[in-house]
């Protein structure tokens, strides 16, 4: 069974272009999540969906920072335009959705952003 | 708010060391507690987890103990081997699989 995709792998770009991440969850999961993995730091939730719903983006900029999941399946990180601290790596994670949760998120690999 | 603080790496030890990272949390309720382990070039992925107060959870020759008297969540390995080489993250749930990682600790085994 595929595990969660992500692409691109690595993005570098120039301050004020912008850039889109994608993400395939494991099939049958609908709860999708993306997270934010400064260097040398854990992980930080940016938005989670349940199916098409986007449940709870409050950590999410808001100004240059957008996500969608429009069929409830893959999703997209969009950031525009882009600025220096944006260089990170862009997580994204899925799971079933089981209430109060047992925590088993699936992770793929990450995108790498270098802001230049 | 919810937090977790976990010991700074890296971690180094030889081959069969045992071994000990520390994890303390700060949470309201009665949260789940997990390690999420990330080896080279691999996403992050589930290693263990425990629901409750003095709960253990084990995997792969790792365990962690559910304390809740002293809000810690450490994880121990008797004998370490080359292919433990990873980065450990801690992290807790306060519901909703809404999961609350700590820094993150590096642990390098060598032969």
């Amino acid at each position: 069974e595929a595990g969660v995709v992500q692409s691109p792998r690595y993005k570098i770009i120039e301050k004020k272009q912008p850039v889109a991440f994608w993400c395939n969850p494991i099939s049958g999961h609908n709860t999708l999540y993306w997270y934010l993995q400064n260097l040398g730091q854990g992980p930080e939730l940016l938005i989670r969906y349940e199916n098409e719903e986007a449940v709870d983006d409050s950590q999410l900029p808001k100004d240059r920072f957008s996500a969608e999941r429009l069929k409830g399946v893959d999703s997209t990180l969009k950031i525009q335009p882009a600025e220096l601290g944006d260089s990170a790596v862009y997580l994204c994670a899925s799971s079933l959705n089981l209430g109060a949760g047992t925590g088993e998120l699936f992770f793929g690999e990450g995108s790498r952003l270098t802001v230049l | 708010g919810n937090s977790v603080t976990q010991m700074e790496g890296p971690v180094t030890l030889s081959e069969e060391a045992f071994l000990t990272i520390n994890c303390t949390y700060t949470a309201t309720g009665y949260p789940s507690l997990f390690w999420y382990v990330q080896y080279p070039g691999e996403g992050l992925q589930l290693l263990l987890k425990a629901t409750k107060a003095d709960d253990k959870g084990s995997n792969k020759g790792f365990e962690a103990t559910y304390r809740k008297e002293t809000t810690s969540f450490h994880l121990e390995k008797g004998s370490v081997q080359v292919s433990d080489s990873a980065v450990y993250f801690c992290a807790l749930s306060g519901g909703y699989n809404k999961l609350i990682f700590g820094a993150g600790t590096r642990l390098a085994v060598h032969p």
